[in-house]
């Protein structure tokens, strides 16, 4: 079965530091994986995503990702955050086959001080 | 503007009376699901719809039902709602054939059963 891990719970960090959100997935087939963003009282919009291909990955708001197969990893990073970076990331696993399911990760709050 | 809207945004109501939330889009996507959001367990799906009638159950579909007369509306149904079904509920749409295809949220609803 497909999973997803996302250990940090919360992730603390300064305004205009550099972040690496972690996302570790388990699966015994080829996955596809997305990083979605959920801002305060708002639904959930996409970050990127990795289908194939490049395994760097950029998205808005200048994040990128890095898909490591070897290490079953997709790690989310950005070299400098903002305050408005503030907000709930979530990664996400799916797969052939898969159909309609996105098995998500628990979730990593990014907080930004000034 | 492409959207998914869903009433009501808040809702406190109280063991077994029954509720419905209304979820709609206007991307004429044929894929709709429903997804419950709890601490520390990330989104999971409750229902999802391939098409007009065209339902099938997610990992937690107890306790709610659905249905899928028009392909705008998806609503999720609470006939005898329990204090466990307290959660932030969202509704996603996308395209069926593409399944690795950006998911488009709806801004949730927080539900409270007392």
């Amino acid at each position: 079965a497909q999973s997803v891990t996302q250990l940090d719970s919360q992730v603390p960090v300064f305004e205009e530091a550099p972040v690496e959100l972690r996302c570790n997935y388990s699966s015994s087939v080829s996955v596809y994986l997305f990083w979605y963003v959920q801002y305060p009282n708002q639904g959930l919009q996409l970050l990127l995503k990795y289908l194939s291909g490049s395994t760097l990955v950029k998205g808005i708001n200048g994040f990128e990702a890095e898909f490591n197969k070897s290490q079953t990893s997709f790690h989310l990073r950005k070299p400098s955050v903002h305050i408005s970076d503030t907000a709930e990331y979530f990664c996400a696993v799916s797969w052939d086959g898969a159909t309609n399911k996105l098995i998500f990760g628990t979730g990593t709050l990014l907080a930004v001080q000034p | 503007e492409a959207q998914v809207t869903q009433n009501p945004r808040y809702l406190i109501t109280v063991t077994g009376k029954k509720l419905t939330v209304t979820c709609s889009q206007n991307m004429n996507h044929e894929y709709m699901s429903w997804y419950r959001q709890d601490p520390g367990l990330g989104l999971r799906q409750i229902y999802y719809s391939m098409n007009v009638e065209v339902t099938d159950k997610g990992d937690v579909p107890e306790g709610y039902k659905v249905s899928r007369k028009e392909k705008r509306n998806f609503p999720l149904i609470l006939e005898s709602p329990s204090p466990n079904q307290t959660s932030l509920y969202f509704c996603a749409s996308r395209r069926r054939q593409e399944y690795t295809d950006t998911q488009y949220f709806g801004p949730g609803t927080r539900l409270t059963v007392l």
